[in-house]
């Protein structure tokens, strides 16, 4: 079974400075994984996908994530925090033959400090 | 292209009563999942639709169920509500139904069950 774990239900930045919100999977089969954000009152937006193809996934606003089989991890990062980045993060996985449907982790709610 | 878009967006129900949710994905796509989303346990999947045939079912009783019609429109059916059911409901459209395909999420119904 798949299974996501994202460490840290709350992370707290300054502005300009890194953000890493850490995502591990588990899964028997090669993994898709997906990175995303969800505003207050919102629904979910797609920030990123890796799919199997490179490694290094760059997405929307800046965010961009590795996929690293021998750590079973796929780390969100963004090298300068944006107040606008305040938001609820979430890491989805599913099988990559695509039949089967997202599971996701708890979430990482984004504080960003002015 | 308008996005996904679901009805109501609010809802307050009683204990016992039954309720219908209803979402209209994008202009195009045949495939609709549905979500629910609480503080405790985080987003679970519900069931999928494709082509009005339902492809996935989350792990969810038998009080849960859902629909597709020809337009691609989906409703779900809670049926003898209880408090636990309080919860923001989302729906996601894609073109396809795998995992490749980009899921695209509605601003969600938010039902609470007094």
């Amino acid at each position: 079974a798949q299974s996501v774990t994202q460490l840290g239900s709350h992370v707290s930045v300054s502005e300009g400075a890194l953000v890493l919100l850490r995502c591990n999977y588990s899964s028997s089969v090669p993994p898709y994984l997906f990175w995303y954000v969800q505003y207050p009152n919102q629904g979910l937006q797609l920030l990123l996908k890796y799919t199997s193809a490179a490694t290094l996934v760059k997405g929307i606003n800046g965010f961009e994530a590795e996929f690293k089989k021998s750590e079973t991890s796929f780390h969100l990062t963004k090298p300068s925090a944006h107040m606008s980045d305040a938001a609820e993060y979430f890491c989805a996985v599913s099988y990559a033959s695509g039949n089967t449907p997202l599971v996701f982790g708890k979430g990482t709610r984004l504080s960003v400090i002015a | 292209k308008a996005g996904v878009t679901q009805t109501p967006r609010y809802l307050i129900k009683t204990r016992g009563q039954q309720v219908t949710l209803s979402c209209s994905p994008i202009s195009g796509h045949r495939s609709v999942s549905w979500y629910q989303q609480t503080p405790g346990q985080g987003l679970q999947f519900l069931f999928e639709y494709f082509s009005e045939t339902q492809r996935n079912k989350g792990n969810f009783p038998g009080r849960f169920s859902g629909r597709q019609f020809s337009n691609s429109r989906s409703e779900m059916n809670v049926s003898t509500l209880e408090l636990g059911d309080s919860a923001l409901y989302l729906c996601a459209s894609s073109s396809s139904p795998t995992a490749t395909y980009e899921q695209y999420f509605g601003p969600g119904t938010r039902l609470t069950v007094t």
